[in-house]
């Protein structure tokens, strides 16, 4: 089992519709979560984090943890074809500064 | 401007050669990282460094080496024992404070081993 996993997709989207991402981690310790966006031939750019469970909302994304189920989501309202790239999942643990990334998904979102 | 920059943007080497990539930050940041990043993969962590002259071996280190003798400054080198070079390879930093444990990236190095 991969300590954090994500659906590779593509995930084909609308032009105005919800995207909807989910990122599954292994370990019960881990204390910090972030969402990177990384367009083809670029470096990963950070977008959201999230320590506490609950909902974090920043303009059109919303960051959702819930440690008991040991997931994090992503969601991006009102998609643009600016918002198709892949997405990061990283997940990081209390000690040490260490992140552990998905593999990512890939967006499409079609006008 | 404050950020991390990495240096060359592709770089071409022979088997055989060793190849030292650069990454330099102004963020004054304690914390450098070295990933990996092969196509259609996530990023795999190869070195870090919390302190200058001190880091640790990350999840994919062999064939490769680090040193910190600057705050600013952590350059990757590739060896010849490295089996598989050719990937796109990433510098990111970040405080080192207990909330503050986001990292940012370079724009990374593509690195063609023939």
């Amino acid at each position: 089992q991969k300590e954090v996993e994500q659906n590779s997709g593509p995930l084909s989207v609308p032009e105005g519709a919800i995207a909807s991402l989910n990122c599954t981690y292994s370990d019960r310790g881990s204390q910090s979560f972030f969402w990177y966006r990384q367009y083809s031939g670029k470096s990963p750019e950070l977008i959201m984090f999230i320590y506490s469970n609950g909902d974090k909302e920043d303009g059109r994304f919303t960051a959702q943890l819930n440690k008991a189920s040991q997931y994090v989501s992503l969601l991006i309202r009102d998609s643009q074809p600016s918002d198709s790239a892949t997405y990061l999942c990283a997940v990081g643990k209390a000690a040490g500064n260490k992140l552990t990334f998905g593999g990512g998904t890939r967006v499409l979102v079609k006008p | 401007d404050g950020g991390i920059t990495q240096s060359p943007k592709y770089l071409f080497r022979k088997e055989g050669q060793n190849v030292t990539l650069s990454c330099e930050q102004n963020l004054n940041h304690d914390a450098m990282y070295w990933y990996r990043q092969d196509p259609g993969q996530g990023l795999r962590l190869i070195y870090y460094s919390q302190i200058v002259n001190d880091f640790q071996k990350g999840d994919i280190a062999e064939g490769y080496s680090v040193s910190r003798e600057k705050k600013e400054s952590f350059p990757l080198t590739v060896t010849s024992a490295q089996k598989n070079p050719t990937a796109f390879y990433l510098c990111a930093s970040s405080t080192r404070t207990s909330g503050g444990r986001e990292q940012y990236f370079g724009p990374g190095t593509r690195l063609t081993v023939t």
